[in-house]
């Protein structure tokens, strides 16, 4: 596609739930990064891919949280148990090479009730 | 403790004027450093970058000044315009040692121009 895809826009998760959010890269981006942007705040990194391999999770808050990019293109960041602090929203970018002009999506707003 | 400090939450300008926004850094191994705008609901938009051998760099409208041995940069818009209205992030990275290319942001600045 002609950018980076993110679904869905909107969650809403009872506390507990588990959720799995999903991004779309732009074809053929080596590069897939998830930031957390909580209100107020600037987008904190959470985890790196290159293809398939997550070189960098340093940036996720608990074991609760896991990552995947199985076959190189769609991510799909998981949320266990969810937790009110979780709340925020989750912003995938993509670049075609180590780049940091990266191509942010619109985000996934997570609120937890 | 945050390693990147957009100290001004926000800023207004007139049109045509322009319009300075600062960010502070305090890790010194940063050697790239990045600006992003951000309209409500959508993604940030990459804008400019500057390295570190630099100390300025300018696409068009927009400037951005580095001046390590403050750990600060900014981003002049000249001139401005209303659709400049938005939220400017400033970010940094570190990219020797085999960085990853991520970024560490401040908490960004919302930018008005009042027609």
């Amino acid at each position: 596609g002609a950018g980076v895809s993110q679904s869905p826009r909107y969650k809403v998760a009872k506390r507990g739930q588990d959720v799995a959010l999903r991004c779309d890269p732009i074809s053929g981006h080596v590069s897939l990064f998830w930031y957390q942007q909580a209100l107020g705040q600037g987008p904190e990194f959470l985890t790196y891919f290159q293809n398939e391999a997550q070189l960098d999770k340093s940036g996720l808050p608990s074991d609760r949280f896991f990552a995947e990019r199985p076959e190189g293109s769609v991510s799909t960041l998981k949320i266990q148990r969810t937790q009110q602090e979780d709340s925020a929203v989750y912003l995938c970018a993509s670049t075609v090479d180590r780049s940091e002009g990266y191509t942010f999506g619109s985000g996934t707003r997570l609120t937890v009730v | 403790d945050q390693q990147v400090k957009q100290n001004s939450p926000s800023l207004s300008v007139q049109e045509g004027r322009i319009s300075i926004l600062n960010c502070d850094y305090t890790n010194s191994m940063f050697d790239y450093f990045l600006w992003y705008k951000k309209y409500p609901a959508e993604g940030p938009t990459f804008l400019i970058s500057i390295s570190s051998i630099k100390d300025k760099n300018e696409d068009g409208r927009f400037t951005v000044f580095l001046n390590k041995s403050a750990k600060h940069l900014s981003l002049h818009i000249v001139p401005s315009q209303p659709g400049d209205s938005a939220v400017y992030f400033c970010a940094a990275s570190r990219r020797s040692g085999g960085s990853n290319y991520k970024l560490t942001f401040g908490k960004g600045t919302l930018l008005t121009v009042n027609p």
